[in-house]
């Protein structure tokens, strides 16, 4: 499996309060992705990163922020979590764009906001 | 955008028979069409991949189909094991892009 860590696995927040998951590479790929996972929309891409301090939107990214201060780590924050942001979200990873090459997914943060 | 639209939901076989999934895509650039397994409470990986320029590839037991014309591409799984029980979600993307647009998945089950 390729090294990519997210912490914390779960988390249970109350509405309001900010929230910043993380994810941690250890293979040196230039391009890092967050996407969510919900029932009847398969996984949807919120934010990625094409290098250190290179982000861009993806589909879903309202609410959302990131931060990419260094290569192996990518921060994904919720400023104000709302309910409607309960999911499980999976932190990617792919040495060229994901349209040239395999995606390599961490192992997801159940998130639930209350 | 892209939009991926996968079926069945669901599917069901008895061990040995095969199974197969089928999705569409709208954007006539796309030209890379991955497969992804999830197995209960893990991450998604990838287990086939096919690009626009090929109309088939298997590997082993398993092999994706693509139908440019049509806009559709599919994926095949022969022999079908217990182990095979997961969700499948196809995807869409295109060269140089930093998205990939997932179907909503196929929940396979196979019957022992």
């Amino acid at each position: 499996d390729a090294g990519i860590t997210q912490s914390p696995r779960h988390k249970v927040t109350e509405t309001g309060t900010p929230v910043t998951l993380r994810c941690h590479q250890t293979e040196n790929h230039r391009y890092m992705y967050w996407y969510r996972q919900d029932p009847g929309h398969g996984l949807r891409l919120i934010h990625y990163s094409y290098g250190v301090k290179d982000t861009d939107k993806g589909e879903v990214s309202d609410g959302y922020s990131v931060s990419r201060s260094k290569t192996e780590d990518f921060l994904l924050t919720l400023e104000s979590a709302t309910s409607s942001q309960t999911s499980v979200y999976f932190c990617a990873i792919s040495e060229l764009p994901v349209g040239n090459t395999e995606a390599f997914f961490g192992q997801g943060t159940r998130l639930t906001v209350v | 955008g892209e939009n991926v639209e996968q079926h069945p939901s669901t599917l069901s076989v008895q061990e040995g028979d095969s199974a197969v999934i089928k999705c569409t895509y709208s954007d006539s650039a796309s030209n890379y069409f991955p497969w992804y397994k999830q197995e209960l409470g893990k991450r998604p990986q990838l287990i086939i991949d096919i690009r626009s320029n090929v109309g088939e590839k298997k590997d082993q037991r398993i092999a994706v189909t693509l139908n440019k014309t049509a806009k559709h591409f599919s994926l095949h799984i022969t022999e079908t094991q217990p182990e095979d029980s997961a969700v499948y979600f196809c995807a869409a993307s295109k060269a140089g892009a930093n998205n990939l647009f997932f179907g909503t998945g196929t929940r396979l089950t196979v019957i022992p």
